[in-house]
Parts: C-alpha cells; sequence; structure tokens
C-alpha cells in the first residue's frame, strides 16, 4: 500500500494569485494523478504527473493553468495559477502502486482551496 | 466516458442489505471502489479485473460481469460506518489506462 500525504491541507487565497500544492508518497509508485472534487460531486481528473517529462492533461485542463512536476518516483506538485473563485475546490492527489496482480490506486486528503 | 452509478442515493436501517450498480459503455479492464466520507479522502475498498471474478472485503463484496460491462456493489448487513458516498471507477483497455469514476451513490444507514 502507499500513503499518500499533501501539503497544505487548505488554503484561502486572492483572486489572482497562484498556488502550489505538494504530494508526497512514502513509497515508489508507478504513477502520479491530480484530481479536482468540487463538493458533492465526483473526482474530476485534471492530469497524469509523469516522472521526468510534461505532465499529460485531460480535456479542459492545460498546462498555463495547472502546472504540474513529478522529479521523482514519489513526489510531485500541481500550482493553480491566476486563480479565480471558479477554482475553488477539493484537489486530490492519487497514486498507484504497483501489486500482485492488481494495482491499486490511493488517494491523499486532498487540498481544501477556497479563492476569494 | 463516465461510467453510470444507480442508485443515485439510498437509505437504509442497520442490518438491511443493499446494492450499487456500476455500468460503462466500453470494454474494461478493471473496476475500482471506493467510499468517502465526507470531507475525507476516498478509500480503496477493492479491484476487479476482467474475468468475472468475484470479490470480498468484510461484509462487502463485489462482481464484474465484463461481458455486460458492470459491476455491483453488495453491502450485507449495513453498519453505521458504512455511510458514504460510493464511487466506482473504472479503466479501460489495458493496466496504465486512467480511472475514470462515476458519479457516485449516496449511502446512509440509520439506526
Amino acid at each position: 500500500s502507499a500513503v499518500i500525504s499533501q501539503k497544505p491541507s487548505r488554503d484561502i487565497c486572492q483572486r489572482g494569485t497562484s498556488l502550489t500544492i505538494q504530494c508526497q508518497v512514502d513509497s515508489q509508485v508507478t504513477m502520479m494523478f491530480w484530481y479536482r472534487q468540487q463538493p458533492g460531486q465526483s473526482l474530476t481528473l485534471i492530469a497524469t504527473a509523469n516522472q521526468g517529462s510534461e505532465a499529460t492533461y485531460e480535456s479542459g485542463f492545460v498546462i498555463d493553468k495547472f502546472p504540474i512536476s513529478r522529479p521523482n518516483l514519489t513526489f510531485s506538485t500541481l500550482t493553480v495559477s491566476n486563480m479565480s473563485p471558479e477554482d475553488s475546490s477539493i484537489y486530490l492527489c492519487s497514486a498507484i502502486s504497483p501489486g500482485q496482480g492488481s494495482d491499486t490506486q490511493y488517494f491523499g486528503p486532498g487540498t481544501r482551496l477556497t479563492v476569494l | 466516458q463516465q461510467p453510470v452509478q444507480s442508485p443515485q442515493a439510498v437509505i437504509l436501517r442497520e442490518g438491511e442489505d443493499a446494492v450499487i450498480n456500476c455500468s460503462s459503455s466500453k470494454a474494461l479492464y478493471s473496476v475500482h471502489w471506493y467510499r468517502q466520507k465526507h470531507g475525507e479522502a476516498p478509500v480503496f475498498l477493492m479491484i476487479l479485473l476482467k474475468g468475472g471474478e468475484q470479490k470480498g472485503h468484510e461484509k462487502i463484496s463485489a462482481s464484474f460481469n465484463e461481458k455486460k460491462q458492470q459491476s455491483s456493489l453488495y453491502l450485507t448487513a449495513s453498519q453505521l460506518s458504512y455511510s458514504g458516498t460510493y464511487f466506482c471507477g473504472t479503466k479501460g483497455r489495458t493496466s496504465y489506462d486512467k480511472v475514470i469514476f462515476g458519479p457516485g451513490t449516496s449511502l446512509s444507514v440509520i439506526p
């Protein structure tokens, strides 16, 4: 299994500023992802964080708005840039831990972002 | 493409059983089930790989019908701790494909 931690756990930010969220996994994982979850809604995949190369973004998400880094196998950051109130959400880091015959995907505790 | 879940919400009394369904319009490699309590991260319950296997976790089990591209989560003798939102996630084609999550099923267990 993998234990995922995120920092910060929550933040309140002003419109137009940027916030970087850090994700640390306690063991080497094969893949890392960033999701967004609006209150009462499902989990929406933002991008796959690729180690040593540019992230792979889902439709509707762009690198200029959500730059992602993954410098090694256990750490990734997501930056929410030029924030607006519409960016208020919970951002979750997720990682796949290789297992016997199946790959389990785990989630971090999330970062609750409020943009004023 | 996002899988479909049913029902959208269900209320149970302690000890009752429930079934949550998940279906996809495309061929699936695996189905993943998670439970999320309010204000917490989703917690992994189980994975079902193509092959029609059934798995169990305490009093929670699940089945996967690969041909119908459907999975069902069975909760038996429900406990108060089972309350939360249940998400199914589907992965198509290969193990390296991304997991797409359904809209969730809200389950409330009352005394």
